[in-house]
């Protein structure tokens, strides 16, 4: 079964108009969130997980249970967010993590 | 921040042979380590999850007697393609977290592994 969702596989926005990731997940636990971001030539990294509710370079993500969403936002795209985003779901233990397929972010000067 | 690395980051290999990927976690012990399979535009799939000193565990569908993987210290994982097919061939990405529960995942760059 599929447990995390990422709808959009491609998505472009202008520079600095909105920009917004969506992730869903299945899962009867308690998991945690995560999102990863894949620059071009370069390694997964994380980019913020929802347990510290940080802002990482200028994105937030907020856990909605109710709608089982972990929604990557951003108010003002920049060029340097074109990427590869994942989103991520790890189980209650933490030995398992589940990746999304991934949206690919073009922002566009 | 907490390296890994991952070990080589391409190799080419004969069908019938078989290849090893080490996985290492430079700076940090690594309790569990995981091991992914990308085929290109498609997700990250899970493999295996290693512990330290433990048996891994295969995903459904993954032949644990064609992707071996030993996790022999907190710092090394390694997957070993035995016997490869092209079909084998893709990215394979291993990734080390050094708690439980809610620890960010630290990744390798990943290996290409191409089998003619």
């Amino acid at each position: 079964a599929q447990r995390v969702t990422q709808p959009e596989k491609l998505l472009s926005v202008f520079k600095g108009a909105p920009v917004e990731l969506k992730c869903n997940y299945s899962y009867s636990g308690s998991p945690e969130l995560f999102w990863y971001v894949q620059y071009s030539r370069q390694r997964l990294q994380l980019l913020l997980r929802h347990i510290s509710r940080e802002s990482i370079k200028g994105f937030t993500a907020d856990l909605n249970k109710g709608e089982t969403s972990f929604h990557l936002k951003k108010p003002f795209a920049q060029e340097e967010d074109s990427a590869m985003y994942y989103c991520a779901l790890s189980g209650d233990w933490g030995n398992q993590f589940y990746f999304g397929t991934g949206t690919s972010l073009t922002v566009i000067p | 921040g907490a390296v890994v690395s991952q070990h080589p980051s391409w190799v080419i290999c004969k069908s019938g042979t078989s290849v090893k990927i080490e996985c290492r976690s430079l700076d940090f012990q690594a309790t569990t380590m995981f091991w992914y399979r990308q085929f290109p535009k498609q997700s990250l799939m899970l493999m295996a999850t290693s512990n330290e000193g433990s048996k891994a565990t295969y995903e459904q569908g993954v032949e644990k007697d064609k992707f071996l993987i030993n996790h022999a210290s907190l710092t090394l994982s390694t997957l070993t393609v035995t016997s490869a097919h092209p079909e084998d061939s893709s990215f394979y990405i291993c990734s080390a977290i050094s708690g439980t529960g809610g620890s960010p995942l630290h990744f390798g760059n990943g290996t290409r592994l191409t089998v003619t």
